[in-house]
Protein backbone atom coordinates (compact mmCIF):
# COMPACT_ATOMS: atom_id res chain seq x y z
CA UNK A 1 0.00 0.00 0.00
CA UNK A 2 0.96 4.03 -0.66
CA UNK A 3 2.39 5.35 2.49
CA UNK A 4 3.72 8.06 3.79
CA UNK A 5 5.91 8.27 7.19
CA UNK A 6 6.81 11.39 9.37
CA UNK A 7 8.64 9.57 12.58
CA UNK A 8 9.07 12.39 14.31
CA UNK A 9 6.24 14.25 15.76
CA UNK A 10 8.59 17.41 16.87
CA UNK A 11 11.81 18.70 16.09
CA UNK A 12 13.40 21.25 17.97
CA UNK A 13 16.52 23.46 16.53
CA UNK A 14 18.25 26.42 17.86
CA UNK A 15 17.60 29.41 15.55
CA UNK A 16 21.20 29.79 12.74
CA UNK A 17 21.23 25.99 12.97
CA UNK A 18 20.58 23.42 10.33
CA UNK A 19 17.37 21.59 10.06
CA UNK A 20 15.98 18.34 9.20
CA UNK A 21 12.54 17.39 8.87
CA UNK A 22 12.23 13.57 7.83
CA UNK A 23 9.92 11.59 5.53
CA UNK A 24 9.98 8.23 4.51
CA UNK A 25 7.75 7.20 1.54
CA UNK A 26 6.00 3.35 0.35
CA UNK A 27 5.02 3.21 -2.97
CA UNK A 28 5.01 1.06 -6.63
CA UNK A 29 6.23 3.11 -9.17
CA UNK A 30 7.99 6.25 -9.21
CA UNK A 31 6.51 8.56 -5.95
CA UNK A 32 5.52 11.80 -6.83
CA UNK A 33 6.40 13.87 -3.27
CA UNK A 34 5.61 16.84 -1.56
CA UNK A 35 6.01 18.90 1.37
CA UNK A 36 3.69 21.39 2.64
CA UNK A 37 3.59 23.59 6.36
CA UNK A 38 0.71 24.81 7.97
CA UNK A 39 1.67 27.66 10.09
CA UNK A 40 -1.01 28.64 13.40
CA UNK A 41 -4.74 28.78 11.79
CA UNK A 42 -3.70 28.74 7.99
CA UNK A 43 -4.55 26.61 5.50
CA UNK A 44 -1.06 24.17 4.32
CA UNK A 45 1.32 26.09 1.76
CA UNK A 46 3.26 24.10 -1.01
CA UNK A 47 6.92 24.18 -0.04
CA UNK A 48 8.58 21.79 -3.33
CA UNK A 49 7.73 19.07 -4.94
CA UNK A 50 10.03 16.17 -6.45
CA UNK A 51 8.81 14.23 -9.78
CA UNK A 52 11.75 13.32 -11.96
CA UNK A 53 15.42 14.59 -12.23
CA UNK A 54 17.32 16.51 -9.81
CA UNK A 55 17.35 14.75 -6.93
CA UNK A 56 18.01 18.17 -4.82
CA UNK A 57 14.73 20.39 -5.43
CA UNK A 58 14.67 23.49 -4.00
CA UNK A 59 11.65 25.51 -3.07
CA UNK A 60 9.80 28.52 -0.91
CA UNK A 61 11.50 30.14 1.79
CA UNK A 62 15.16 28.83 1.80
CA UNK A 63 14.12 25.32 2.21
CA UNK A 64 14.79 22.36 -0.41
CA UNK A 65 14.54 18.30 0.07
CA UNK A 66 17.01 15.63 -0.82
CA UNK A 67 15.00 12.57 -2.66
CA UNK A 68 17.11 9.50 -2.02
CA UNK A 69 15.54 6.36 -3.97
CA UNK A 70 17.61 3.47 -1.89
CA UNK A 71 16.30 4.70 1.31
CA UNK A 72 12.70 5.64 0.06
CA UNK A 73 13.27 8.97 1.78
CA UNK A 74 12.44 13.08 1.06
CA UNK A 75 13.91 14.36 3.83
CA UNK A 76 13.29 18.33 4.25
CA UNK A 77 16.61 21.16 5.05
CA UNK A 78 16.99 24.16 5.46
CA UNK A 79 20.90 25.83 6.01
CA UNK A 80 20.16 28.07 9.01
CA UNK A 81 16.71 27.89 11.02
CA UNK A 82 14.79 31.10 11.43
CA UNK A 83 12.04 31.48 14.67
CA UNK A 84 9.40 32.22 11.79
CA UNK A 85 10.03 28.35 10.27
CA UNK A 86 8.30 27.24 13.06
CA UNK A 87 5.25 25.52 11.83
CA UNK A 88 3.77 22.22 11.13
CA UNK A 89 4.85 20.31 8.42
CA UNK A 90 3.67 17.66 6.18
CA UNK A 91 4.94 15.18 3.77
CA UNK A 92 2.67 13.96 1.33
CA UNK A 93 2.88 11.28 -1.43
CA UNK A 94 0.59 10.70 -4.50
CA UNK A 95 -1.15 7.21 -5.43
CA UNK A 96 -0.89 6.46 -8.19
CA UNK A 97 -3.62 4.23 -8.29
CA UNK A 98 -6.77 6.70 -7.70
CA UNK A 99 -5.01 10.05 -8.13
CA UNK A 100 -5.43 11.18 -4.36
CA UNK A 101 -2.71 12.36 -1.96
CA UNK A 102 -1.43 10.79 1.36
CA UNK A 103 -0.20 13.17 3.63
CA UNK A 104 1.80 12.30 6.64
CA UNK A 105 0.75 13.24 10.32
CA UNK A 106 3.25 16.01 10.46
CA UNK A 107 6.32 17.29 12.24
CA UNK A 108 5.75 20.21 14.86
CA UNK A 109 9.10 21.91 14.18
CA UNK A 110 10.30 24.25 16.73
CA UNK A 111 13.18 27.10 16.39
CA UNK A 112 14.46 28.25 19.60
CA UNK A 113 15.88 31.61 19.99
CA UNK B 1 -3.61 34.43 0.21
CA UNK B 2 -3.80 31.31 -2.22
CA UNK B 3 -6.42 31.71 -3.56
CA UNK B 4 -8.73 29.66 -2.54
CA UNK B 5 -11.84 30.79 -0.54
CA UNK B 6 -14.16 28.55 1.73
CA UNK B 7 -17.22 30.10 3.48
CA UNK B 8 -18.08 30.36 6.63
CA UNK B 9 -14.65 30.63 8.82
CA UNK B 10 -16.76 29.26 11.41
CA UNK B 11 -19.30 27.04 12.12
CA UNK B 12 -21.35 26.18 15.59
CA UNK B 13 -24.45 23.79 15.15
CA UNK B 14 -25.45 21.36 17.16
CA UNK B 15 -25.42 17.57 17.28
CA UNK B 16 -27.71 16.30 14.27
CA UNK B 17 -28.02 18.97 12.19
CA UNK B 18 -27.14 19.65 8.89
CA UNK B 19 -24.35 22.04 7.18
CA UNK B 20 -23.18 22.90 4.11
CA UNK B 21 -19.37 24.25 3.68
CA UNK B 22 -18.68 26.40 0.60
CA UNK B 23 -15.25 26.21 -1.70
CA UNK B 24 -14.12 28.56 -4.57
CA UNK B 25 -11.22 27.13 -6.13
CA UNK B 26 -8.11 29.22 -7.73
CA UNK B 27 -8.92 30.52 -11.11
CA UNK B 28 -8.00 27.92 -13.84
CA UNK B 29 -7.80 25.02 -11.52
CA UNK B 30 -10.16 22.12 -11.84
CA UNK B 31 -9.38 19.90 -9.10
CA UNK B 32 -11.04 20.79 -5.53
CA UNK B 33 -9.97 18.26 -2.91
CA UNK B 34 -11.77 18.05 0.51
CA UNK B 35 -9.65 17.38 4.15
CA UNK B 36 -10.57 16.92 7.48
CA UNK B 37 -8.33 17.96 9.95
CA UNK B 38 -8.62 17.08 13.85
CA UNK B 39 -6.14 17.07 16.95
CA UNK B 40 -6.50 12.84 17.50
CA UNK B 41 -6.38 12.22 13.79
CA UNK B 42 -4.24 14.70 11.54
CA UNK B 43 -5.30 15.32 8.24
CA UNK B 44 -7.93 13.05 6.56
CA UNK B 45 -9.00 13.21 2.98
CA UNK B 46 -12.07 12.68 2.29
CA UNK B 47 -12.74 13.42 -1.26
CA UNK B 48 -11.42 15.05 -4.69
CA UNK B 49 -13.46 16.07 -7.51
CA UNK B 50 -12.41 17.40 -11.19
CA UNK B 51 -13.95 19.23 -13.53
CA UNK B 52 -17.20 18.33 -11.35
CA UNK B 53 -16.41 14.66 -11.45
CA UNK B 54 -15.96 12.64 -8.15
CA UNK B 55 -12.28 11.52 -9.15
CA UNK B 56 -11.28 9.92 -5.87
CA UNK B 57 -12.62 9.10 -2.17
CA UNK B 58 -11.01 9.14 1.08
CA UNK B 59 -12.41 8.93 4.36
CA UNK B 60 -15.17 10.10 4.18
CA UNK B 61 -18.52 9.05 5.98
CA UNK B 62 -21.66 8.01 4.50
CA UNK B 63 -23.76 11.42 6.31
CA UNK B 64 -21.34 13.47 4.01
CA UNK B 65 -21.42 13.94 0.94
CA UNK B 66 -19.85 17.00 -1.82
CA UNK B 67 -20.70 18.27 -5.30
CA UNK B 68 -18.83 19.87 -7.35
CA UNK B 69 -20.79 22.89 -9.94
CA UNK B 70 -20.09 23.43 -13.33
CA UNK B 71 -18.73 26.76 -12.20
CA UNK B 72 -15.65 24.84 -10.51
CA UNK B 73 -17.29 25.70 -6.69
CA UNK B 74 -17.57 22.53 -4.51
CA UNK B 75 -19.78 21.73 -1.63
CA UNK B 76 -19.28 19.93 1.14
CA UNK B 77 -22.21 18.52 2.87
CA UNK B 78 -22.61 16.94 6.70
CA UNK B 79 -25.24 15.76 8.15
CA UNK B 80 -26.32 13.74 11.28
CA UNK B 81 -23.71 15.53 12.90
CA UNK B 82 -21.77 14.15 16.34
CA UNK B 83 -19.34 16.00 18.21
CA UNK B 84 -16.54 13.67 16.79
CA UNK B 85 -17.22 15.48 13.38
CA UNK B 86 -15.61 19.03 15.16
CA UNK B 87 -13.01 19.37 13.26
CA UNK B 88 -11.22 21.79 10.64
CA UNK B 89 -12.64 21.35 7.22
CA UNK B 90 -9.99 22.74 4.12
CA UNK B 91 -10.78 23.06 0.22
CA UNK B 92 -7.73 22.96 -1.90
CA UNK B 93 -7.57 22.95 -5.28
CA UNK B 94 -5.27 22.59 -8.10
CA UNK B 95 -4.66 22.55 -11.73
CA UNK B 96 -5.26 19.11 -12.72
CA UNK B 97 -5.14 15.98 -10.88
CA UNK B 98 -2.79 15.26 -8.06
CA UNK B 99 0.41 15.19 -9.76
CA UNK B 100 -0.06 19.08 -9.18
CA UNK B 101 0.58 21.07 -6.39
CA UNK B 102 -2.44 21.65 -4.35
CA UNK B 103 -3.77 25.32 -2.56
CA UNK B 104 -5.37 25.49 0.70
CA UNK B 105 -8.45 27.88 1.65
CA UNK B 106 -7.92 29.58 5.17
CA UNK B 107 -10.64 26.20 6.29
CA UNK B 108 -13.81 26.20 7.83
CA UNK B 109 -14.06 25.61 11.73
CA UNK B 110 -16.75 23.42 12.73
CA UNK B 111 -17.71 23.20 16.17
CA UNK B 112 -21.02 20.49 17.15
CA UNK B 113 -22.61 20.83 20.80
Amino acid sequence: AQSVAQPEDQVNVAEGNPLTVKCTYSVSGNPYLFWYVQYPNRGLQFLLKYITGDNLVKGSYGFEAEFNKSQTSFHLKKPSALVSDSALYFCAVRDFRDDKIIFGKGTRLHILP
Amino acid sequence: DSGVTQTPKHLITATGQRVTLRCSPRSGDLSVYWYQQSLDQGLQFLIQYYNGEERAKGNILERFSAQQFPDLHSELNLSSLELGDSALYFCASSVAGSAYEQYFGPGTRLTVT
